[in-house]
């Protein structure tokens, strides 16, 4: 399979806790996105990398996330102190990198976090 | 701010017809596109729309309407297989290609 890859899928925890998630993208895709989706709503974006840098943030993203991309492949994507709002599912997202055309993102299966 | 609705939930009858609205007010605009997402899983891409006019892919077809800020994705011969979440994006700019998704239009196909 050369798709998206997430790891865990689920992850429970409790409140205070640290965690981490993992994406594998596509391997020729050089750009990288994270999203937050909760029930009955769109992805929201959390973050963005072009090969290794991180060029944008959502204020969404508040200083107890931080998100790396080293040597521009695969991605992490950490909580620490997590809340009750946090719980949601985390979807990770590449695409190729150049501008213009379709380029259609495509995205993992998400990790689902429980924080209870 | 950024702004995209569409209906939260919509049904229709096996083989018929269903059109999902779209609209949108975008500090940008570099693209639309429709994702399907079934319940647990993950967004799927279905079309891409960056000029005016219809965009036809097998049994969906996608139309947009940059001047009204519009967009519709029109599913013909629905089959049970099509109820799911569709969600609306717009790519705000080329420079990150984020995007801004909607909602989402819950679609429940009955026999």
């Amino acid at each position: 399979d050369t798709g998206v890859s997430q790891n865990p899928r689920h992850k429970i925890t409790k409140r205070g806790q640290n965690v981490t998630f993992r994406c594998d993208p596509i391997s020729e895709h050089n750009r990288l996105y994270w999203y937050r989706q909760t029930l009955g709503q769109g992805p929201e974006f959390l973050t963005y990398f072009q090969n290794e840098a991180q060029l944008e943030k959502s204020r969404l993203l508040s200083d107890r996330f931080s998100a790396e991309r080293p040597k521009g492949s695969f991605s992490t994507l950490e909580i620490q102190r997590t809340e009750q709002g946090d719980s949601a599912m985390y979807l990770c997202a590449s695409s190729p990198g150049t501008s213009g055309a379709s380029y259609e993102q495509y995205f993992g299966p998400g990790t689902r976090l429980t924080v209870t | 701010g950024q702004n995209i609705d569409q209906p939260t939930e919509m049904t229709a009858t096996e083989g018929a017809i269903v059109q999902i609205n779209c609209t949108y007010q975008t500090s940008g605009f570099n693209g639309l596109f429709w994702y399907q997402q079934h319940a647990g899983e993950a967004p799927t891409f279905l079309s891409y729309n960056v000029l005016d006019g219809l965009e036809e892919k097998g049994r969906f077809s996608s139309f947009l309407s940059r001047s009204k800020g519009y967009s519709y994705l029109l599913l013909k011969e629905l089959q049970m297989k099509d109820s799911a979440s569709y969600l609306c994006a717009v790519r705000v700019t080329s420079n990150t290609g984020k995007l801004i998704f909607g909602q989402g239009t819950t679609l429940q196909v009955k026999p």
